[in-house]
């Protein structure tokens, strides 16, 4: 039959305007947080990560809010710009501390 | 300028074939990671290695075998075993203490089965 492939969330934001994006993990015990950004056919690239001691952590238009409540992650990008369009992963690292998971990503598209 | 560079960039099997698949990096890095990612799946890891000569299986890794005998080098061979090998593949890296650097990620292959 027909595979129907997986869709990613989506958010489209008009230029300027400020982007939330939201993640969610699922091991309590995870202590390292990153944000990706991925253009289309390339690798990801290191946004801004944060530690499970911290709860806001703020990079040059980006903050990243961690809730260690409800394992919530969220990423604000501030003024969104056209090349703000690109997927966008979270990752943690949780014990033993040997790899990085992934979320499935969020699409970005700005809208000039 | 130090990085991770992955060939080829765009790489067709015939089925039934193996293909390899090279990730070069000359950051110092110990550990070295291979992932696979499919449209609108996250990135799911296949092999990992956190020394020379030494490597662990992800958790997708039927198919594939990889090899660690240079730090800067882990090749990822995709073999006939693998019955869907139509992907997007990226190889990471990272010094020993994931906490604080992250991965650095290659520019990807794309693997395509014809």
């Amino acid at each position: 039959g027909e595979s129907v492939g997986l869709h990613l969330p989506t958010l489209s934001v008009q230029e300027g305007d400020n982007s939330i994006i939201n993640c969610a993990y699922s091991n309590s015990a995870s202590d390292y947080f990153i944000w990706y950004k991925q253009e289309s056919g390339k690798g990801p690239q290191f946004i801004i990560d944060i530690r499970s001691n911290m709860d806001k952590r703020q990079g040059q238009r980006v903050t990243v809010l961690l809730n260690k409540t409800v394992k919530h992650l969220s990423l604000q990008i501030a003024a969104t710009q056209p090349g703000d369009s690109a997927v966008y992963f979270c990752a943690d690292l949780r014990p033993p501390g040997n790899q990085f998971y992934f979320g499935t990503g969020t699409s970005l598209t700005v809208i000039p | 300028d130090g990085g991770i560079t992955q060939s080829p960039k765009y790489l067709f099997r015939k089925e039934g074939q193996n293909v390899t698949l090279s990730c070069e990096q000359n950051l110092n890095h110990d550990a070295m990671y291979w992932y696979r990612q499919d449209p609108g799946q996250g990135l799911r890891l296949i092999y990992y290695s956190q020394i020379v000569n030494d490597f662990q299986k992800g958790d997708i890794a039927e198919g594939y075998s990889v090899s660690r005998e240079k730090k800067e080098s882990f090749p990822l061979t995709v073999t006939s075993a693998q019955k869907n090998p139509t992907a997007f593949y990226l190889c990471a890296s990272t010094k020993g203490d994931r906490r604080f650097y992250g991965y650095t990620f290659g520019s990807g292959t794309r693997l395509t089965v014809v």
